[in-house]
């Protein structure tokens, strides 16, 4: 089974709109951490946030917010104001406690559109 | 924040060929380190893991004949690519894991490999 299931393939978006990527996740651990990364056509990933079980606590980074709901297990990220430059795919992964490999999202292809 | 790094960042060759690309983290240690593989359009496959001192860790289907993995140090893991065949064109990534607080992984820029 897919532990990490970003069901949004590709989004296209006007710049200026705000979007939000979907980012679902399965795992029996009771700690465990997720991030998001944006991979931009150079394709190297950038990291964005990561957030650890414990904390529920919805982060704001300037344009960028995230929504982490244990009780959906879900960790939405959202863009408000989107720009050109916010092009990229964008996945989501997950880390257990019990192990350290990462288990990446199918990935969301941004697209802004100015 | 800890960087890593690879090289080369692309790398074209001839079938048969075989290819060494390195992965270095440049201001920390790294015990273990990750080998991923991206097909375009696709997301990061987990072709192995790597910690120094030991042999490698292969996920099911990857071949550790082809895929050779070495992790001599606390710095530098190589993943060289045996006898290459177009097949094998793709964008490898590595990682180092710097924490095993947060599990937090520091990805590499990729190499391009193209396989003529």
């Amino acid at each position: 089974a897919q532990k990490v299931t970003q069901a949004q393939t590709e989004i296209s978006v006007v710049e200026k709109e705000d979007v939000t990527l979907d980012c679902v996740y399965e795992t029996r651990d009771t700690t465990y951490y997720l991030f998001w990364y944006k991979q931009p056509p150079s394709g190297e990933l950038v990291f964005l946030i990561r957030r650890n079980s414990f904390d529920e606590q919805n982060e704001i980074s300037g344009r960028y917010s995230w929504n982490f709901q244990k009780s959906t297990s879900s960790f939405n990220f959202t863009i408000t104001a989107s720009q050109v430059v916010d092009s990229a795919v964008y996945f989501c992964a997950l880390s257990e406690d019990t192990g350290n490999q990462f288990y990446f999202g199918t990935g969301t292809s941004l697209t802004v559109i100015p | 924040g800890a960087v890593v790094s690879q090289h080369p960042s692309r790398v074209i060759c001839k079938s048969g060929t075989s290819v060494k690309i390195e992965c270095r983290s440049l201001d920390f240690q790294a015990t273990t380190m990750f080998w991923y593989r991206q097909f375009p359009k696709q997301s990061l496959m987990l072709m192995a893991t790597s910690n120094e001192g030991s042999k490698a860790t292969y996920e099911q289907g990857v071949e550790k004949d082809k895929f050779l993995i070495n992790h001599a140090s606390l710095t530098l893991s190589t993943l060289t690519v045996t006898s290459a065949h177009p097949e094998d064109s793709s964008f490898y990534i590595c990682s180092a894991l710097i924490t095993r607080l947060y599990n937090e992984q520091f990805f590499g820029p990729g190499t391009r490999l193209t396989v003529l």
